[in-house]
């Protein structure tokens, strides 16, 4: 067990929905990551909040969105889905922003139908 | 793009055989891990070498490093059927991201 939390599982929905994943990272850590991972596209960076704040963002579409609360806990949203949008989603914690090793939950996996 | 690239894509083989990955990047780095997933699941750190390391070894891992190349190999021995899983090579982009390479997949029959 990582110590991160992601919520819920699995989702299904249908296109043009919206939906939010959460994340809670491990206990004292500061950083959230969030990637996508599809078959054929591997492992794709998203955005990375650090204490609440952007960091850094990656190939993430408009229709997508974050945030990281004061608790640190972190929401992906998601809308307009589209079938391609569907994949695990992973969120990763780490102790600090540029700490060397990241903690991944066990991911979501959306179905968008 | 991916900043790290794994070699080769898939690799079979048989128990108590040595496996061994390759990766290779782009920019300098920081550092640069290996992560393990199991189908469908979170991924998990395996090891962590610093730029101004060649190697280093945790078990029955072993990774290299040669920053003239840009290149890593991760080798693990006398690999059992739960070593089964895809290997991922990632770099650190200053904190700001983990970039990954697509990852090798390794099945290890019994």
């Amino acid at each position: 067990d990582s110590g991160v939390t992601q919520t819920p599982k699995h989702l299904i929905t249908a296109t043009g929905q919206r939906v939010t994943l959460r994340c809670s990272p491990r206990s004292g850590d500061l950083s959230v990551y969030w990637y996508q991972q599809s078959l054929d596209q591997g492992l794709q960076f998203l955005i990375h909040y650090y204490n609440g704040e952007e960091r850094a963002k990656g190939n993430i579409l408009e229709r997508f969105s974050a945030q990281q609360f004061p608790d640190l806990h972190s929401e992906l949203n998601l809308s307009s889905l589209e079938l391609g949008d569907s994949a695990l989603y992973f969120c990763a914690s780490t102790r600090r922003s540029g700490a060397r090793e990241a903690f991944f939950g066990q991911g979501t996996r959306l179905t968008v139908v | 793009s991916q900043q790290g690239e794994e070699d080769p894509q898939a690799l079979s083989i048989q128990e108590g055989e040595n496996a061994t990955m390759n990766c290779s990047y782009k920019t300098s780095i920081n550092n640069l891990q290996w992560y393990r997933q199991n189908s469908g699941r979170g991924l998990v750190h395996l090891i962590l070498i610093r730029s101004n390391e060649r190697e280093k070894h945790s078990g029955r891992l072993r990774v290299t490093l040669d920053t003239s190349k840009k290149s890593s190999s991760l080798l693990i021995t006398a690999s059992r059927a739960a070593d089964t899983a895809s290997y991922f090579c990632a770099t650190d982009d200053y904190g700001q991201n983990f970039v990954f390479g697509p990852g090798t997949r390794l099945s290890v029959l019994p």
